[in-house]
């Protein structure tokens, strides 16, 4: 039981170049997130999926878009990379609509450059 | 933003002694809960508490919730070096999102 998984790890990449990150959870969870964590700042909601086909905007949705492959997986996508975007990504996932607990991935730190 | 606030940003504090956060937060909320955060690495859930209760223990954890105040607090009793952590504190409303603070520094000296 992995719990929820993040590729890559790091990444580095150049101004205007695109990129996605995989998010997998395996605990068959229905809602998954996605997070961005800036030094001071906590973490900030990107977008969200409360179940298998829908995906909603969070606090701070410019910039990104995301898939919601299935139950298991919820993609993020940077179509246009700008340095505002170098941050740590947090993936995470809840289960039943009474459970507020969230399972949290490793994080991918991206630098753009 | 509805982001909550930590306070204080920062607590350096010996081993065996107490650490108490606080967390206050903007709008009306179903629950709180806290994350511990050790460096470079995921979130970890440490405790959820509802809006209708007050208080509430998990082992050497003790959260409180005041809703008129909109504020919450974290005591870990008996501090260890492996306590030492980022602490945030998130709070969930009706809908599927959640609101992180900018979280606690802890540091507990051995």
């Amino acid at each position: 039981n992995a719990g929820v998984t993040q590729t890559p790890k790091f990444q580095v990449l150049k101004t205007g170049q695109s990129m996605t990150l995989q998010c997998a959870q395996d605990m068959n969870h229905n809602s998954m997130y996605w997070y961005r964590q800036d030094p001071g700042m906590g973490l900030r909601l990107i977008y969200y999926s409360a179940s298998e086909g829908t995906t909603d905007k969070g606090e701070v949705p410019n910039g990104y878009n995301v898939s919601r492959l299935n139950k298991r997986e919820f993609s993020l996508r940077l179509e246009s990379a700008a340095p505002s975007q170098t941050s740590v990504y947090f993936c995470a996932s809840r289960g039943g609509h009474l459970s507020g607990e969230q399972y949290f991935g490793p994080g991918t730190r991206l630098t753009v450059t | 933003s509805q982001q909550g606030e930590e306070d204080p940003q920062a607590l350096s504090i010996q081993e065996g002694e107490n650490a108490t956060m606080n967390c206050s937060y903007k709008t009306s909320i179903n629950n709180l809960q806290w994350y511990r955060q050790n460096s470079g690495r995921g979130l970890v859930h440490l405790i959820l508490i509802r809006s209708n209760e007050r208080e509430k223990h998990s082992g050497r954890l003790r959260v409180t919730l005041d809703t008129s105040k909109k504020s919450s607090s974290l005591l870990i009793t008996a501090s260890r070096a492996a306590d030492t952590a980022s602490y945030f504190c998130a709070t969930g409303t009706t809908g599927n999102q959640f609101y992180f603070g900018t979280g606690t520094s802890l540091t507990v000296i051995p």
